[in-house]
């Protein structure tokens, strides 16, 4: 199984600062059909995991703009450029070119 | 509006089985790759199943290959998930969710829990 391994788990941010979250692939993502299935999730406390981003950069409407996602090949990173009290909680990166879709561990954003 | 409602879960002995529904609506249910996944409470997320459209394809994560079955009813737009020979590491939050392409899945239900304990 491909393995997704993200980095930081545990992501204090002071509000409006940026943060950053790593996923790196134990192969590469590129599917043949030339496309990166590359998603990332955002789970706030208590709730259902949210699509936020996929195919490694496509923000899903009604994801505010401070989001965005880049990488390619094994390496990939999802951005917040300011981040809010409302982004608290734990992403996911997971993978969708192989069978079984496997998901990172997941990074704990909270508020410094 | 784009609604998925699990039900199912439960408390079950090991070895016991148990099936899991998703009602579907707000979308075209019938024409949809629909999963499930699962978590841990307090832990990540793990693929358990999907199926495409017509139910003719359908993949397992390997730890429920034989004793899992995933299924649908489009007619009623309903998803299942048949669990048999369940153990105690199944136990966690199930989700069903849409899976427009490869995995991701756009929208999920509030999942329902399955406790496997005697």
């Amino acid at each position: 199984d491909v393995v997704m391994t993200q980095s930081p788990l545990s992501l204090p941010v002071t509000l409006g600062q940026p943060a950053s979250i790593s996923c790196r692939s134990s192969q590469s993502l590129l599917s043949s059909d030339g496309n990166t299935y590359l998603t990332w999730f955002q789970q706030r406390p208590g709730r259902s995991p949210r699509r936020l981003i996929y195919e490694v950069s496509n923000r899903d409407s009604g994801v505010p703009g401070r989001f965005s996602g880049s990488g390619s090949d094994t390496d990939f990173t999802l951005e917040i450029s300011r981040v809010e009290a409302d982004d608290v909680g734990v992403y996911f990166c997971m993978q969708g070119t192989f069978w079984p879709h496997t998901f990172g561990q997941g990074t704990n954003l909270e508020i410094k | 509006e784009v609604r998925l409602v699990e039900s199912g879960g439960g408390l079950v002995q090991p070895g016991g089985s148990l099936r899991l529904s998703c009602s579907a609506s707000g979308f075209t249910f019938r024409t949809s790759w629909m999963s499930w996944v699962r978590q841990v409470p307090g832990k990540g997320l793990e693929w358990v199943a999907n199926m495409n459209d017509d139910g003719r394809e359908r993949y397992y994560v390997d730890s429920v290959k034989g004793r899992f079955t995933i299924s649908r009813d489009n007619a009623k737009n309903t998803l299942y998930l048949q669990m048999d020979s369940l153990r105690a590491e199944d136990t966690a939050v199930y989700y069903c969710g849409r899976d427009p392409k490869h995995g991701s899945i756009d929208y999920w239900g509030q999942g329902t829990q399955l406790t496997v304990s005697s």
